[in-house]
This record gives structure tokens, C-alpha cells and sequence, in this order.
């Protein structure tokens, strides 16, 4: 298998303020990590997609201006949600694929749990 | 993004049994993953299929790779309480390296 960490694992913040969200791949160098958001008791939404020392490619729906992604390194993307709001409220995930992985294998984070008052 | 429907939703089951789930979709892909999400976790791989027709496993899990490339298939045998979670089915398709998640199967496992 390989590591890939999340954080801050939970984050509590008062809308309108920014947070940021560290994905790390720990073991093996990701060319390539994921961000998916997830709602309670659904599945995982890709969000985007980034390409180390490359702009992040978006899905469509997803906002780039409020989710700013920057993946600067072969081990750490981060994903910062600017201007928080409450419906902003859910469970990050970033995965990572790359290095010494299997083609298009990917393993996940352990998710970080925003919540915005 | 494309559309992957998993069945059943959920599954309530006695240990010891064997479960089944599936998932389709209406494009063809290249590669089906196969997850199981904990509450409050992120998804673990448990296993990865790369050609039409084929079939791995993974200790109790196997699972089979679709010969139409739009479907495929995980099977736990003899279940055990810690089999419970959320299965993620994920399709890579031909463009990109966008993987696209199924809806999910529910597993829950009365001792």
C-alpha cells in the first residue's frame, strides 16, 4: 500500500474566514492528487484534480475561485476554501496516485471535517 | 460526471454469510477499484482490476472485472463483524485519469 495524510483532520471556522487543508503523500512521490468532497451517507464528489507544478483542473460545478488548489510539490497539495460558508460544512478527502504506484491506483487521506459557523 | 450505481444500497447480513454487490454503469472503463470507507475515514483500496474478465482477490474479497467493461463485481466470503463499512465501487475511464465512484453499498454485519 502506500500513506497518504490529511490535515488538520477536523476544522471548526466562522464563515467568512479561510482554512486550508494539507494533503501528504508520505511514502511514494504523487504526480497526481485528487480532492473529493463528501456529504453524510453519500458518495465521493471529485472536486478537481492536480498535476504537481501544474494549475488544478476542476469538475465541473466546482468553483475554483473558492476552492484554490495548489499542488507545489510531489508530496503536498493543499486545498483551501476561501470565504467559508456554512454550506461549505463537509468531509474532504484527497487521494494521491504516482511514483512507484500501479497505474491509476490511488489511495485516500483520512479526511478532514470542516465545519463553518 | 459520469454515473455509477451500485447495488444493493445496503445489506444487513448474519456473520458467517457471503455477500454480493455489484456495480453498473452505462460507460465502458478501463479500471474498476474497489474501496471500503470506515465512518469518518477515508476510503481504503482493497482491490484494483486492469483487464475485462478478470478476477482477483484479496483474502476473503474477490472481486471480477466485467467482460463489458461496464460492470463489475466484489464477493466477501464468510463475513465477520469488522466487514462493516461503506464499499465504493471506481471506474477510470478513457479520458483522463478521473476515477468517478459508485453510490455505494452499506454493509452491516449482526454477530
Amino acid at each position: 500500500g502506500a500513506v497518504v495524510s490529511q490535515h488538520p483532520s477536523w476544522v471548526i471556522c466562522k464563515s467568512g474566514t479561510s482554512v486550508k487543508i494539507e494533503c501528504r503523500s508520505l511514502d511514494f512521490q504523487a504526480t497526481t492528487m485528487f480532492w473529493y468532497r463528501q456529504f453524510p451517507k453519500q458518495s465521493l464528489m471529485l472536486m478537481a484534480t492536480s498535476n504537481e507544478g501544474s494549475k488544478a483542473t476542476y469538475e465541473q460545478g466546482v468553483e475554483k475561485d473558492k476552492f484554490l488548489i495548489n499542488h507545489a510539490s510531489l508530496t503536498l497539495s493543499t486545498l483551501t476554501v476561501t470565504s467559508a460558508h456554512p454550506e461549505d460544512s463537509s468531509f474532504y478527502i484527497c487521494s494521491a496516485s504516482g511514483g512507484r504506484l500501479r497505474t491509476y491506483e490511488q489511495y485516500f487521506g483520512p479526511g478532514t471535517r470542516l465545519t463553518v459557523t | 460526471g459520469q454515473q455509477l450505481n451500485q447495488s444493493p444500497q445496503s445489506m444487513f447480513i448474519q456473520e458467517g454469510e457471503d455477500v454480493s454487490m455489484n456495480c453498473t454503469s452505462s460507460s465502458i472503463f478501463n479500471t474498476w477499484l474497489w474501496y471500503k470507507q470506515d465512518p469518518g475515514e477515508g476510503p481504503v483500496l482493497l482491490i484494483a482490476l486492469y483487464k475485462a474478465g478478470e478476477l482477483t482477490s484479496n483474502g476473503r474479497l474477490t472481486a471480477q472485472f466485467g467482460i463489458t467493461r461496464k460492470d463489475s463485481f466484489l464477493n466477501i466470503s464468510a463475513s465477520i463483524p469488522s466487514d462493516v463499512g461503506i464499499y465504493f465501487c471506481a471506474g477510470l475511464g478513457n479520458t483522463g485519469n478521473q476515477f468517478y465512484f459508485g453510490t455505494g453499498t452499506s454493509l452491516t454485519v449482526i454477530p
